[in-house]
Protein backbone atom coordinates (compact mmCIF):
# COMPACT_ATOMS: atom_id res chain seq x y z
CA UNK A 1 0.00 0.00 0.00
CA UNK A 2 1.31 3.52 -0.65
CA UNK A 3 -1.13 5.38 2.13
CA UNK A 4 -1.23 8.96 1.45
CA UNK A 5 0.39 10.42 -1.43
CA UNK A 6 0.23 14.07 -2.72
CA UNK A 7 1.07 15.77 -5.86
CA UNK A 8 3.33 18.15 -6.48
CA UNK A 9 5.88 17.87 -3.78
CA UNK A 10 6.88 21.61 -4.56
CA UNK A 11 5.43 24.19 -6.40
CA UNK A 12 6.42 27.61 -6.91
CA UNK A 13 3.26 30.00 -8.66
CA UNK A 14 2.96 33.69 -9.32
CA UNK A 15 0.12 35.70 -7.82
CA UNK A 16 -3.13 35.43 -9.52
CA UNK A 17 -1.98 32.10 -10.80
CA UNK A 18 -4.09 28.64 -9.94
CA UNK A 19 -3.35 25.35 -9.35
CA UNK A 20 -4.69 21.75 -7.98
CA UNK A 21 -2.96 19.88 -5.55
CA UNK A 22 -4.29 15.98 -5.50
CA UNK A 23 -4.05 13.32 -2.87
CA UNK A 24 -4.74 10.24 -3.08
CA UNK A 25 -5.32 7.18 -0.85
CA UNK A 26 -5.71 3.43 -0.76
CA UNK A 27 -7.04 2.41 3.00
CA UNK A 28 -10.15 2.72 1.90
CA UNK A 29 -10.74 5.48 3.77
CA UNK A 30 -13.90 7.22 4.22
CA UNK A 31 -12.54 10.87 5.89
CA UNK A 32 -10.03 13.06 4.25
CA UNK A 33 -8.54 16.24 5.21
CA UNK A 34 -6.24 19.14 3.94
CA UNK A 35 -4.60 21.18 6.64
CA UNK A 36 -1.81 23.70 6.11
CA UNK A 37 1.34 24.16 8.23
CA UNK A 38 2.85 27.77 8.55
CA UNK A 39 6.47 28.15 11.08
CA UNK A 40 5.20 29.04 14.45
CA UNK A 41 1.81 27.53 13.91
CA UNK A 42 0.34 23.91 14.56
CA UNK A 43 -1.56 22.12 11.74
CA UNK A 44 -4.79 24.38 10.73
CA UNK A 45 -7.63 22.47 9.02
CA UNK A 46 -8.44 24.04 5.45
CA UNK A 47 -11.51 21.86 4.40
CA UNK A 48 -12.33 18.24 4.91
CA UNK A 49 -14.67 15.65 3.57
CA UNK A 50 -16.56 12.84 5.19
CA UNK A 51 -17.40 10.83 2.11
CA UNK A 52 -17.16 10.69 -1.89
CA UNK A 53 -19.36 13.55 -3.42
CA UNK A 54 -19.43 15.74 0.01
CA UNK A 55 -17.21 18.53 1.35
CA UNK A 56 -16.89 20.93 4.09
CA UNK A 57 -15.39 23.82 5.51
CA UNK A 58 -12.57 23.85 8.31
CA UNK A 59 -11.19 26.47 9.84
CA UNK A 60 -9.12 28.57 7.15
CA UNK A 61 -11.36 28.21 4.07
CA UNK A 62 -10.76 31.10 2.51
CA UNK A 63 -9.20 31.05 -1.24
CA UNK A 64 -9.44 27.35 -1.43
CA UNK A 65 -11.73 24.85 -3.25
CA UNK A 66 -11.67 21.39 -2.88
CA UNK A 67 -13.55 18.44 -4.53
CA UNK A 68 -14.05 14.50 -3.41
CA UNK A 69 -15.73 13.01 -6.76
CA UNK A 70 -13.57 9.54 -6.16
CA UNK A 71 -13.63 7.97 -2.63
CA UNK A 72 -9.87 8.05 -3.21
CA UNK A 73 -9.07 11.29 -3.69
CA UNK A 74 -9.36 14.64 -2.44
CA UNK A 75 -8.57 17.73 -4.10
CA UNK A 76 -7.74 20.85 -3.15
CA UNK A 77 -7.88 24.10 -5.47
CA UNK A 78 -6.49 27.57 -5.27
CA UNK A 79 -8.27 29.54 -7.65
CA UNK A 80 -5.96 33.08 -7.97
CA UNK A 81 -3.22 32.31 -5.51
CA UNK A 82 -1.70 34.52 -3.06
CA UNK A 83 1.13 35.18 -1.09
CA UNK A 84 -0.29 34.41 2.23
CA UNK A 85 -0.97 31.16 0.71
CA UNK A 86 2.69 30.34 0.89
CA UNK A 87 2.76 27.26 3.05
CA UNK A 88 3.02 23.28 3.12
CA UNK A 89 0.43 21.11 2.77
CA UNK A 90 -0.77 17.78 4.21
CA UNK A 91 -3.37 15.49 3.23
CA UNK A 92 -5.00 13.06 5.59
CA UNK A 93 -7.20 10.08 5.80
CA UNK A 94 -8.91 8.31 8.37
CA UNK A 95 -11.62 5.07 8.72
CA UNK A 96 -14.61 5.88 9.38
CA UNK A 97 -16.37 4.70 12.90
CA UNK A 98 -16.35 6.41 16.64
CA UNK A 99 -14.25 7.51 19.20
CA UNK A 100 -10.75 7.98 17.65
CA UNK A 101 -9.08 6.65 14.18
CA UNK A 102 -5.72 7.88 13.48
CA UNK A 103 -5.36 10.02 10.82
CA UNK A 104 -2.81 8.93 8.16
CA UNK A 105 -0.76 11.80 6.78
CA UNK A 106 0.89 12.49 3.17
CA UNK A 107 4.59 13.61 2.78
CA UNK A 108 3.23 17.13 2.12
CA UNK A 109 3.72 20.05 -0.52
CA UNK A 110 5.84 23.07 0.09
CA UNK A 111 4.26 25.60 -2.12
CA UNK A 112 5.22 28.97 -2.69
CA UNK A 113 3.63 32.26 -4.08
CA UNK A 114 5.65 35.06 -5.29
CA UNK B 1 -10.96 28.96 23.06
CA UNK B 2 -9.40 25.90 22.87
CA UNK B 3 -5.49 25.49 22.54
CA UNK B 4 -2.63 23.88 22.90
CA UNK B 5 0.70 24.89 23.59
CA UNK B 6 3.88 23.46 23.25
CA UNK B 7 7.41 24.51 24.37
CA UNK B 8 9.54 26.28 21.65
CA UNK B 9 12.43 24.47 19.78
CA UNK B 10 14.46 23.73 18.86
CA UNK B 11 15.48 21.74 21.70
CA UNK B 12 18.96 20.27 21.38
CA UNK B 13 20.49 17.04 23.12
CA UNK B 14 22.79 14.64 23.26
CA UNK B 15 22.61 11.04 22.33
CA UNK B 16 21.19 9.28 25.25
CA UNK B 17 20.58 11.83 26.94
CA UNK B 18 16.61 12.55 28.92
CA UNK B 19 13.91 14.39 26.85
CA UNK B 20 10.78 16.38 27.89
CA UNK B 21 9.16 18.28 25.65
CA UNK B 22 6.08 20.67 27.39
CA UNK B 23 2.61 20.50 26.33
CA UNK B 24 -0.42 22.22 27.71
CA UNK B 25 -3.86 22.60 26.90
CA UNK B 26 -6.94 25.19 27.42
CA UNK B 27 -9.88 22.86 26.94
CA UNK B 28 -13.68 23.75 28.07
CA UNK B 29 -14.13 19.78 28.36
CA UNK B 30 -12.36 16.70 28.86
CA UNK B 31 -10.76 16.14 25.22
CA UNK B 32 -8.34 12.98 23.93
CA UNK B 33 -4.50 13.90 23.70
CA UNK B 34 -2.05 13.17 21.20
CA UNK B 35 1.41 13.35 20.06
CA UNK B 36 1.95 13.13 16.52
CA UNK B 37 5.84 12.64 15.19
CA UNK B 38 7.10 14.06 11.79
CA UNK B 39 10.50 12.52 10.76
CA UNK B 40 12.32 14.77 7.82
CA UNK B 41 10.65 14.93 4.72
CA UNK B 42 7.47 12.96 5.76
CA UNK B 43 4.01 13.19 6.58
CA UNK B 44 2.72 13.68 10.64
CA UNK B 45 2.18 9.51 12.12
CA UNK B 46 0.61 9.37 15.58
CA UNK B 47 2.91 8.57 18.23
CA UNK B 48 0.95 8.07 21.17
CA UNK B 49 -2.57 8.85 22.66
CA UNK B 50 -4.44 9.32 26.12
CA UNK B 51 -8.14 9.57 26.31
CA UNK B 52 -8.72 10.18 29.34
CA UNK B 53 -7.46 11.75 32.98
CA UNK B 54 -4.40 9.76 34.45
CA UNK B 55 -3.67 7.47 31.60
CA UNK B 56 -0.16 6.70 30.10
CA UNK B 57 0.58 6.48 26.52
CA UNK B 58 3.75 5.17 25.25
CA UNK B 59 5.29 3.98 22.12
CA UNK B 60 8.87 3.35 20.79
CA UNK B 61 9.99 4.25 24.16
CA UNK B 62 8.21 7.22 24.81
CA UNK B 63 5.60 8.17 27.04
CA UNK B 64 2.96 10.85 27.98
CA UNK B 65 0.67 10.98 30.96
CA UNK B 66 -2.53 12.91 31.21
CA UNK B 67 -2.76 15.43 34.00
CA UNK B 68 -5.66 16.83 34.34
CA UNK B 69 -5.33 18.92 37.34
CA UNK B 70 -1.94 20.85 34.98
CA UNK B 71 -3.93 20.44 31.93
CA UNK B 72 -0.70 18.83 30.56
CA UNK B 73 0.60 16.20 28.57
CA UNK B 74 4.54 16.23 28.32
CA UNK B 75 6.37 13.97 26.08
CA UNK B 76 9.00 11.78 27.90
CA UNK B 77 12.02 9.78 26.86
CA UNK B 78 14.64 8.11 29.02
CA UNK B 79 17.57 8.28 26.45
CA UNK B 80 16.86 9.40 23.10
CA UNK B 81 18.66 8.58 20.04
CA UNK B 82 20.45 10.47 16.62
CA UNK B 83 16.91 8.35 15.10
CA UNK B 84 14.50 10.58 16.85
CA UNK B 85 15.49 13.81 15.57
CA UNK B 86 11.81 14.88 14.19
CA UNK B 87 9.03 17.55 14.69
CA UNK B 88 7.00 16.76 17.64
CA UNK B 89 2.92 18.11 18.03
CA UNK B 90 0.88 17.43 20.17
CA UNK B 91 -2.88 17.94 19.30
CA UNK B 92 -6.67 17.44 21.04
CA UNK B 93 -9.83 16.54 19.96
CA UNK B 94 -13.22 16.42 21.62
CA UNK B 95 -15.07 13.38 22.04
CA UNK B 96 -17.88 15.53 19.97
CA UNK B 97 -15.81 16.41 17.24
CA UNK B 98 -15.73 13.79 14.98
CA UNK B 99 -13.30 16.17 12.45
CA UNK B 100 -10.96 18.35 13.97
CA UNK B 101 -8.07 18.16 15.79
CA UNK B 102 -6.45 20.92 17.53
CA UNK B 103 -2.76 21.34 16.78
CA UNK B 104 0.18 22.65 18.88
CA UNK B 105 2.77 24.66 16.63
CA UNK B 106 5.27 22.02 16.96
CA UNK B 107 8.66 21.05 18.29
CA UNK B 108 11.86 20.74 17.07
CA UNK B 109 14.56 18.20 18.60
CA UNK B 110 17.78 18.11 17.30
CA UNK B 111 19.68 15.03 18.85
CA UNK B 112 23.47 15.04 17.95
CA UNK B 113 25.74 11.93 18.04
Amino acid sequence: NAGVTQTPKFRVLKTGQSMTLLCAQDMNHEYMYWYRQDPGMGLRLIHYSVGEGTTAKGEVPDGYNVSRLKKQNFLLGLESAAPSQTSVYFCASRPQGGGYNEQFFGPGTRLTVL
Amino acid sequence: GDSVTQMEGPVTLSEEAFLTINCTYTATGYPSLFWYVQYPGEGLQLLLKATKADDKGSNKGFEATYRKETTSFHLEKGSVQVSDSAVYFCALKFPDSNYQLIWGAGTKLIIKP
